[in-house]
Parts: structure tokens; C-alpha cells; sequence
């Protein structure tokens, strides 16, 4: 069984802070992994994707990959209330099939 | 372009009826996949298809059938409802692609009673 885990939180940043977000997997053998924000009652979301080790940045959202100690993280800069979401951490197998974690809720105060 | 379509979105059964979730993407991707969330467990697959007529079971495929009879639709069928079975259900497509993620359709709400 591939396991993906991630802190359920909630994770409370007041506004204008840098959130953390951390997720180990178990499979060594997985290549890509991927960040989803779910808003709720809503379908999750893609934004962003990491294959290599090291930080890979989008705007506000940087990704980083240690595939050594088998953990993936998300920094939100300047964090705002429409970042509140719930974060999905997924893993893509060599068989193109999505693990995903339990997510960490996220709420950002004003 | 709709992108995933997923039919219907709310929908209450009573145990021991049967219903088909409808799944139609676009995008002429040769994988699809059914997922089931339930509150605070995140999303565990039940179905998955690489092709028209291949389909394989995924982490939770019991009480359920699929079938992939062209490269667009995914239906998935539940027999004989049970009060477990209460979930929300994502379709979702996607390429080979080493860096492409899943779309999902927005979700099936159904609840058993």
C-alpha cells in the first residue's frame, strides 16, 4: 500500500505570513508529485507539481522535493484569506495512478 | 472545452437500489479514474482505466463496476447501495504526461439511507 501522509492542522496563519505545508510518501519508487487546493464542497484543484529535487516557484507557491527523506512541502508567501482551502499532497506512481493525502486544512486570519 | 463532466450532482438512494455515475471528458485523455472522499480520509481510488476496454480496480472497489466502452465516457455503477457507500465521487482524466495532473469533474454527492 502507498502511503502518502500529511498533518490534517487546521494550520492557522494570520494574513501576510508564510504558510508551511509538509507531506511524506512512502513509495521510493514514485517520480512526480503534486499539490491540489480544495475549497470546500468544491473538486480539487492542480497547483503545482514538482519532479526533481530542490524548490520549484509559481508566484506566491514554491514546491520542494527531498526524495532522500521522501518529503515534499508547500510554502504560500504572503498568505491571504482566499487561501484558505484544504491542501491535498499527491503522488503519481510509475503507473500513471494519483496517491493522495488526507490534506491539511488551511485558514488564513485577516 | 467542458473539460470532466460528471452527472449527477446530488443524489439520494435508498439501500439496496442501484445507479450509474456518468463521467464524459473531452480532452481525449486515455486515462480516467473514479474516486470516493469521505470526510477527513482524503481521496481513495476505486477505479482506474488506461484505454478503452482496460479497466483495473484501485484501492476500494468493492460494491462497484465500471466500464470503458469508448476513450470519453467512464461510467461507474453501484449495486445494491449501502450506507458506506455515502461519499462524494470524482471523475478525474489525465495524460502520460510526466507533469500532468489529474482534471476532475465537480463531484457526485450521494448519500444512502
Amino acid at each position: 500500500q502507498k502511503e502518502v501522509e500529511q498533518n490534517s492542522g487546521p494550520l492557522s496563519v494570520p494574513e501576510g505570513a508564510i504558510a508551511s505545508l509538509n507531506c511524506t510518501y512512502s513509495d521510493r519508487g514514485s517520480q512526480s508529485f503534486f499539490w491540489y487546493r480544495q475549497y470546500s464542497g468544491k473538486s480539487p484543484e492542480l497547483i503545482m507539481f514538482i519532479y526533481s529535487n530542490g524548490d520549484k516557484e509559481d508566484g506566491r507557491f514554491t514546491a520542494q522535493l527531498n526524495k532522500a527523506s521522501q518529503y515534499v512541502s508547500l510554502l504560500i508567501r504572503d498568505s491571504q484569506p482566499s487561501d484558505s482551502a484544504t491542501y491535498l499532497c499527491a503522488v503519481k506512481d510509475n503507473f500513471n495512478k494519483f496517491y493522495f493525502g488526507s490534506g491539511t486544512k488551511l485558514n488564513v486570519k485577516p | 472545452n467542458a473539460g470532466v463532466t460528471q452527472t449527477p450532482k446530488f443524489r439520494i438512494l435508498k439501500i439496496g437500489q442501484s445507479m450509474t455515475l456518468q463521467c464524459t471528458q473531452d480532452m481525449n485523455h486515455n486515462y480516467m479514474y473514479w474516486y470516493r472522499q469521505d470526510p477527513g480520509m482524503g481521496l481513495k481510488l476505486i477505479y482506474y482505466s488506461v484505454g478503452a476496454g482496460i479497466t483495473d480496480k484501485g484501492e476500494v472497489p468493492n460494491g462497484y463496476n465500471v466500464s470503458r466502452s469508448t476513450t470519453e465516457d467512464f461510467p461507474l455503477r453501484l449495486e445494491l447501495a449501502a450506507p458506506s457507500q455515502t461519499s462524494v465521487y470524482f471523475c478525474a482524466s489525465s495524460s502520460i504526461a510526466l507533469g500532468d495532473g489529474y482534471t476532475f469533474g465537480s463531484g457526485t454527492r450521494l448519500t444512502v439511507v
